[in-house]
């Protein structure tokens, strides 16, 4: 099975302030078909998951600029430009290239300092 | 609008059965697989079971095969898991997502005598 590696797995950021994320995967993401299929997940307290990111680096519709993502093979980074008190949460990064099983990372909970 | 609506959650005593059900609306139900994950309290999120546009085709997470059971009504568009012989590590909120993109609120499974 696909093992990601998230850190930190806390994030204490200013307000304002850029973050960045790590996700590392035990083997490539890269598929048969050239696609990295490598998606970022936030989870605010009490919610569902949202995806903001799918095949590495493609914001989902109605997700924030300030969220990017990029990477390539094994190592992956979400970043948010400027944190705002709405990005508080766990955020996950999940693989669907070698499945079954589909993996998610431990989570990365982000707090403001 | 899409959505997806858990139900079916509950108390039920270990070694008991389960039927969640998860109602979908605002999207082509029929053109995409679909999948549960589960989150036990306080943890992340773990992918469990997937589903086939037609049915013909299932997989399981490890910890779950040869006791839940997914299917689809592609005529209700409905999807379902069955969960037989229920453990205290089932206990969490699982969710039905469409290939990862949009994901229900959840419906929480404790099982505790």
């Amino acid at each position: 099975d696909v093992v990601l590696t998230q850190s930190p797995l806390t994030l204490p950021v200013t307000l304002g302030q850029p973050a960045s994320i790590s996700c590392r995967s035990s083997q490539s993401l890269v598929y048969s078909d050239g696609d990295t299929y490598l998606y970022w997940y936030q989870q605010r307290p009490g919610q569902s998951p949202r995806r903001l990111i799918y095949k590495v680096s493609n914001r989902d519709s109605g997700v924030p600029d300030r969220f990017s993502g990029s990477g390539s093979g094994t190592d992956f980074t979400l970043k948010i430009s400027r944190v705002e008190a709405e990005d508080v949460g766990v955020y996950y990064c999940m693989q669907g290239t070698h499945w079954p099983p589909w993996t998610f990372g431990q989570g990365t909970k982000v707090e403001i300092k | 609008e899409v959505q997806l609506v858990e139900s079916g959650g509950g108390l039920v005593q270990p070694g008991g059965s389960l039927r969640l059900s998860c109602a979908a609306s605002g999207f082509t139900f029929t053109s995409l697989w679909m999948h549960w994950v589960r989150q036990a309290p306080g943890e992340g999120l773990v992918w469990i079971s997937q589903i086939n546009i037609d049915g013909s085709r299932t997989n399981y997470a490890d910890s779950v095969k040869g006791r839940f059971t997914i299917s689809r009504d592609n005529a209700k568009n409905t999807l379902y898991l069955q969960m037989n012989s229920l453990r205290a590590e089932d206990t969490a909120v699982y969710y039905c997502t469409n290939s990862f993109d949009r994901w229900g609120q959840g419906t929480l499974v404790t099982v505790s005598s």
